[in-house]
C-alpha cells in the first residue's frame, strides 16, 4: 500500500503557483520523497525528489517539513500543459526498490 | 536524455494468444520494471529485474513471465492472453545505486486490448 496521502483533485489558475500537498507521517529516516506526474495516456514523468532538504529544479520546487512528515510540490507558474495526475511516493534504499504509486492528485490548470 | 522505448503504443490480440511486449532503454541502467495501469487501481508492479537474467516478482505476476537476456532489453510475456489482461503496460528503468535517491524513467506505455 502507498504510504502517502494526497488530495484527490485540485484546480489552479493558469500562471499562478500550484501547491500540491502530500502527507507521509510514517516516513522512515532513509526514505526519499519522490514526485512523478502522468499526463493523460502517457507514461509517468519524473519531476523531483528529496530526502530532507528543500530541492529545486527546472520543473518544480519541493518543500519538506522539518519533521519530514509532509511535503509540498510547487509548480511556480502553472500552464495548461501541467494538467496531470501528480504522484507523491516515498521510497527507501537503492534503485532496485520499486516505486509504489497511490492514487495521486488530479491537477487541473484552468485558463 | 534517458530514453525508454516500448515496441508498440497500441496492440490488439485474441484470447489465448502469446503476447510479447518489448522494452528497450539506452542509458545502461541495471534495473528495469514492468507495471500495468488500470482505471481506479493505479499502477501495479508485475515484475522487475536488477540484472541480466535476474527477475523478481512484483505484486501481480500471475499470468505473466519476463525475459532479460541483454541489459538494455526487458520483455514481458503473456503466455496465454486473457481479457482481464487488457490494460496499459508501462516499462521503466533506473540505476541500481546503493545510496538511495535513484530515479526511474518510464516509457510511453503500450495499450493492450485482448478480445
Amino acid at each position: 500500500d502507498a504510504k502517502t496521502t494526497q488530495p484527490t483533485s485540485m484546480d489552479c489558475a493558469e500562471g499562478r503557483a500550484a501547491n500540491l500537498p502530500c502527507n507521509h507521517s510514517t516516513i522512515s529516516g532513509n526514505e526519499y520523497v519522490y514526485w512523478y506526474r502522468q499526463i493523460h495516456s502517457q507514461g509517468p514523468q519524473y519531476i523531483i525528489h528529496g530526502l530532507k532538504n528543500n530541492e529545486t529544479n527546472e520543473m518544480a520546487s519541493l518543500i519538506i517539513t522539518e519533521d519530514r512528515k509532509s511535503s509540498t510540490l510547487i509548480l511556480p507558474h502553472a500552464t495548461l500543459r501541467d494538467t496531470a495526475v501528480y504522484y507523491c511516493i516515498v521510497r527507501v534504499g537503492a534503485g532496485n526498490t520499486p516505486l509504489v504509486f497511490g492514487k495521486g492528485t488530479r491537477l487541473s490548470v484552468i485558463a | 536524455d534517458v530514453k525508454v522505448t516500448q515496441s508498440s503504443r497500441y496492440l490488439v490480440k485474441r484470447t489465448g494468444e502469446k503476447v510479447f511486449l518489448e522494452c528497450v532503454q539506452d542509458m545502461d541502467h541495471e534495473n528495469m520494471f514492468w507495471y500495468r495501469q488500470d482505471p481506479g487501481l493505479g499502477l501495479r508492479l508485475i515484475y522487475f529485474s536488477y540484472d541480466v537474467k535476474m527477475k523478481e516478482k512484483g505484486d501481480i505476476p500471475e499470468g505473466y513471465s519476463v525475459s532479460r537476456e541483454k541489459k538494455e532489453r526487458f520483455s514481458l510475456i503473456l503466455e496465454s492472453a486473457s481479457t482481464n489482461q487488457t490494460s496499459m503496460y508501462l516499462c521503466a528503468s533506473g540505476l541500481a545505486g546503493v545510496m538511495g535517491g535513484e530515479t526511474q524513467y518510464f516509457g510511453p506505455g503500450t495499450r493492450l486490448l485482448v478480445l
